[in-house]
């Protein structure tokens, strides 16, 4: 496997259900962030982890949890979510704190999560 | 608070033909960083082109160049020679100096090549 990938691709629950999101990065990364995609909308930031510790959480909802175990993985955690909710979920990750370039995100492909 | 503007929601392109997709931004940052992607119908952002905003010279990668004029706050992605390929959503987004700072996207461009 190379770059992001994220797992699964396609996600159908119900509001009852509780879910997780995958995602991994190759790269050899040390930052790590989720970012939701509704349509008509532009990307919007959800969550940051930076060595491991999360460093931002834009009043996301409680719905939805974030779990970064190691530089390499992060997971989203979905429970008693809405329909409105329903949007591609992009995971990212880009090495911070380098004098090497810049600090391009890479995104993976993406997980189309439909709440009915 | 970051802001990233594109005005142009869609655009029809004949094959071959160069293409600039505008994008403007505002920012009260002194140090920041601007991206263009590309997402094609299967979801993936691309990353494409950064530029700093100290360099002085204009980012190329290839057939795409940025525009960047700094005065006009505006990073402009020009696209010379365009493929069939090249149809895709494609946005702007900016980061701040540095550290682990997520990106502010603007509404993306669609962009249509036609033969």
């Amino acid at each position: 496997e190379t770059g992001v990938t994220q797992t699964p691709r396609h996600l159908v629950m119900g509001m009852t259900n509780k879910k997780s999101l995958k995602c991994e990065q190759h790269l050899g990364h040390n930052a790590m962030y989720w970012y939701k995609q509704s349509a008509k909308k532009p990307l919007e930031l959800m969550f940051v982890y930076s060595l491991e510790e999360r460093v931002e959480n834009n009043s996301v909802p409680s719905r939805f949890s974030p779990e970064c175990p190691n530089s390499s993985h992060l997971f989203l955690h979905l429970h008693t979510l809405q329909p409105e909710d329903s949007a591609l979920y992009l995971c990212a990750s880009s090495q911070v704190f380098t004098r090497e370039g810049p600090e391009t995100q890479y995104f993976g492909p993406g997980t189309r999560l439909l709440v009915l | 608070a970051q802001k990233i503007t594109q005005t142009q929601p869609g655009m029809f392109v004949q094959e071959k033909e160069a293409v600039t997709l505008d994008c403007t931004y505002d920012t009260s940052d002194q140090s920041y960083g601007l991206f263009w992607y590309k997402q094609p119908s299967s979801g993936e952002m691309i990353f494409l082109i950064y530029q700093g905003s100290y360099d002085e010279q204009n980012a190329t990668e290839g057939r795409y160049s940025l525009n960047f004029q700094k005065a006009r706050k505006s990073a402009n992605l020009v696209i010379s020679a365009s493929q069939l390929g090249d149809s895709a959503m494609y946005f702007c987004a900016m980061s701040s100096g540095g550290g682990a700072d997520g990106l502010t996207f603007g509404k993306g461009t669609h962009l249509i090549i036609q033969p």
